[in-house]
């Protein structure tokens, strides 16, 4: 089945507390986002990467890295986390970076942070 | 600055009934607009993209139009059930051209309520 993965779904951790959140798609597309959704704020890109090790910063990327060291993998990567990263995580991925490509999403991560 | 409103942030209706959901925006240059749905707990899934020369475009009982002139989207969503419960995402994409990705402005979205 053609999918996004994110690991893990639901996690809970304290202040400083480095984490990584991977992302994986079996549909061989170049184009992989993070983004962020608060409520009442919609969702926020934070970074994307249109190939591998190709990465930019989308409109929110303070507190975060990511790395594209394979096609089929973009973890996000919270260096020292902080109580305004408690969120819900999406990565998506799409063929290529065109807009025209539709983004398929994941299932996403509750991310709360102490 | 690009942005994307939606209205009403809100809605509940009864099953069976219709309903129209709105979306304005100001991003420039325009390229296409795609209509999402989420369900609670759920990634995003996509409805319906529409680019500058198409007016309506349908997808089962969501139907999407487009007027570039004005800026305006709607979407409506006909003889509602259930399962339509869920947030609709506007989100309009910007060319910013040089072979880059394109920009994404994502609107709010409406949460809609289908009641028996």
């Amino acid at each position: 089945e053609a999918q996004v993965t994110q690991n893990p779904r639901y996690l809970i951790t304290v202040t400083g507390k480095k984490l990584t959140v991977t992302c994986s798609q079996n549909m061989n597309h170049e184009y992989m986002s993070w983004y962020r959704q608060d409520p009442g704020l919609g969702l926020r890109q934070i970074y994307y990467s249109m190939n591998v090790e190709v990465t930019d910063k989308g409109d929110v990327p303070e507190g975060y890295k990511v790395s594209r060291k394979e096609k089929r993998n973009f973890p996000l990567i919270l260096e020292s986390p902080s109580p305004n990263q408690t969120s819900l995580y999406f990565c998506a991925s799409s063929l290529f970076a065109s807009s025209y490509n539709e983004q398929f999403f994941g299932p996403g991560t509750r991310l709360t942070v102490l | 600055k690009n942005q994307v409103e939606q209205s009403p942030q809100s809605l509940i209706i009864l099953e069976g009934k219709n309903c129209t959901l709105q979306c304005n925006y100001t991003v420039s240059p325009f390229s296409n607009l795609r209509w999402y749905k989420q369900d609670t707990g759920r990634g995003p899934v996509s409805l319906t993209i529409m680019t500058f020369s198409e007016n309506t475009k349908s997808n089962g009982r969501y139907t999407a139009t487009l007027d570039a002139d004005t800026k305006q989207s709607s979407l409506h969503i006909t003889a509602s059930q259930l399962s339509d419960s869920a947030s609709y995402i506007c989100v309009v994409s910007a060319n910013r051209g040089g072979g880059g990705a394109d920009g994404l402005t994502f609107g709010k979205g409406t949460h809609l309520i289908i009641q028996p």
